[in-house]
């Protein structure tokens, strides 16, 4: 069954440095999202994005995020200046149409230290 | 404004009784209601979509428009189905897109 990949499985980083998260959607779906679940809280909506543009965005994903398909086929989420509050597990998800269930992938558990 | 709520947190059952995870939404159009699991150190996977109409492990879910509810039920629990349940709803396209919106989720323990 094919599967979204997401790496790194965990990322430790300073507070203020620049990340990127990559995700590899499965290859004939149109529609990426980034979600994001912060420990002990519910999954929560990022960003869509669809016909390399974004779709569209929560009130969370502010001018420190960005996402990118730079290759066709990678899909990523860029936090320019990670602050302590952005430690969470942040999963990326595709989907064929954007109407069935999406698939995720497993997951990239940030800790900003 | 959607809103879904899964008011258990945790809930623990036997093996072999029944078990009724609760969802309730709020939405003032029509949504599209999604059960996903997420067994341990795994990934989200989706259980249900009301639309369908199907069973899946055993488990159904209908949607009740009056109560705004969509329970996720199943008549004989087994240890397997041990694992966390969100409960989601995707909006109209022309108001939300194609986003999720989760709820709270319920950590589901079924004991030997």
């Amino acid at each position: 069954e094919p599967e979204v990949t997401q790496t790194p499985s965990h990322q430790v980083t300073q507070m203020g440095q620049e990340v990127i998260l990559r995700c590899v959607p499965i290859s004939n779906h149109l529609y990426f999202y980034w979600y994001r679940q912060i420990l002990g809280q519910k999954v929560e909506f990022l960003v869509s994005f669809y016909n390399n543009e974004i779709s569209e965005k929560s009130e969370i994903f502010d001018d420190q995020f960005s996402v990118e398909r730079p290759d066709g086929s990678n899909f990523t989420l860029k936090i320019r200046s990670t602050k302590l509050e952005d430690s969470a597990m942040y999963f990326c998800a595709s989907s064929v149409d954007g109407l069935y269930g999406y698939t995720f992938g497993s997951g990239t558990r940030l800790t900003v230290v | 404004a959607q809103r879904v709520t899964q008011p258990e947190k945790l809930l623990s059952v036997f093996k072999g009784a029944p078990v009724e995870l609760k969802c309730n939404y709020s939405y003032s159009g029509s949504p599209e209601l999604f059960w996903y699991v997420q067994y341990s150190r795994q990934r989200l996977q989706l259980l249900l979509r009301h639309i369908s109409r199907e069973s899946i492990k055993g488990f159904t879910a209908d949607l009740n428009k009056g109560e705004t509810s969509f329970h996720l039920k199943k008549p004989f629990a087994q240890e397997e189905d041990s694992a966390m349940y969100y409960c989601a709803l995707r909006g109209g396209w022309e108001t939300s897109g194609s986003r999720l919106t989760f709820g709270e989720g319920t950590q589901l323990t079924v004991n030997p």
